[in-house]
């Protein structure tokens, strides 16, 4: 079983919709949650971090659920610019390995 | 201004020779990652450092080497025992438990 799992998509949505993405995580004993980002070619950026009580960075808003072992982005609003692959990212102290999501793949038209 | 930086940004391998790809951060960092990602994949963990002068496998270290002599620096040897090296390496450094990891822009490896 993988670490952390994502829905692959695509998905594609118009400008000014909303789309949320879901991950989840098999190891229970995970600390650290995060939401990158990664565009075509490049090096993955870190969007937000996830805290148990949920966050939100203006159009974002990440939400965590350790007892079902998922964590959540939503994205209102969608720009053009939101296109990209986001990548879901756990933490566990044991030996501080990060363990990576395939991402999943967003494209927002028109 | 702080950040990772990696070189060369592309580098072609030769059959039977040994690359190394270079990863420095002064972010301060003790932790830092060795990743591979290939087309439409995933990251792969190839190798990490929690503090100088030691290092541990991750889950795709055959064919790969690094050291870890300084904290600032964490080079990667792709060896020729590794038979299929095209693709896209990432370095990325943490500065503890519980941090975010940062990212160099990556080297992309070809074979010639």
């Amino acid at each position: 079983r993988k670490e952390v799992e994502q829905d692959p998509g695509p998905f594609n949505v118009p400008e000014g919709a909303t789309v949320a993405f879901n991950c989840t995580y098999s190891n229970s004993a995970s600390q650290s949650f995060f939401w990158y980002r990664q565009d075509c070619r490049k090096e993955p950026k870190l969007l937000m971090s996830v805290y148990s009580s949920g966050n939100e960075d203006g159009r974002f808003t990440a939400q965590l659920n350790r007892a079902s072992q998922y964590i959540s982005l939503l994205i209102r609003d969608s720009k053009l610019s939101d296109s990209a692959t986001y990548l879901c990212v756990v933490n566990t102290y044991t030996g501080n390995q990060f363990y990576f999501g395939t991402g999943t793949s967003l494209t927002v038209i028109p | 201004d702080g950040g990772i930086t990696q070189s060369p940004k592309y580098l072609f391998r030769k059959e039977g020779q040994n690359v190394t790809l270079s990863c420095e951060q002064n972010l301060n960092h003790d932790a830092m990652y060795w990743y591979r990602q290939d087309p439409g994949q995933g990251l792969r963990l190839i190798y990490y450092s929690q503090i100088v002068n030691d290092f541990q496998k991750g889950d795709i270290a055959e064919g790969y080497s690094v050291s870890r002599e300084k904290k600032e620096s964490f080079p990667l040897t792709v060896t020729s025992a590794q038979k299929n090296p095209t693709a896209f390496y990432l370095c990325a450094s943490s500065a503890g438990y519980n941090q975010p990891q940062h990212f160099g822009d990556g080297t992309r490896l070809s074979i010639l």
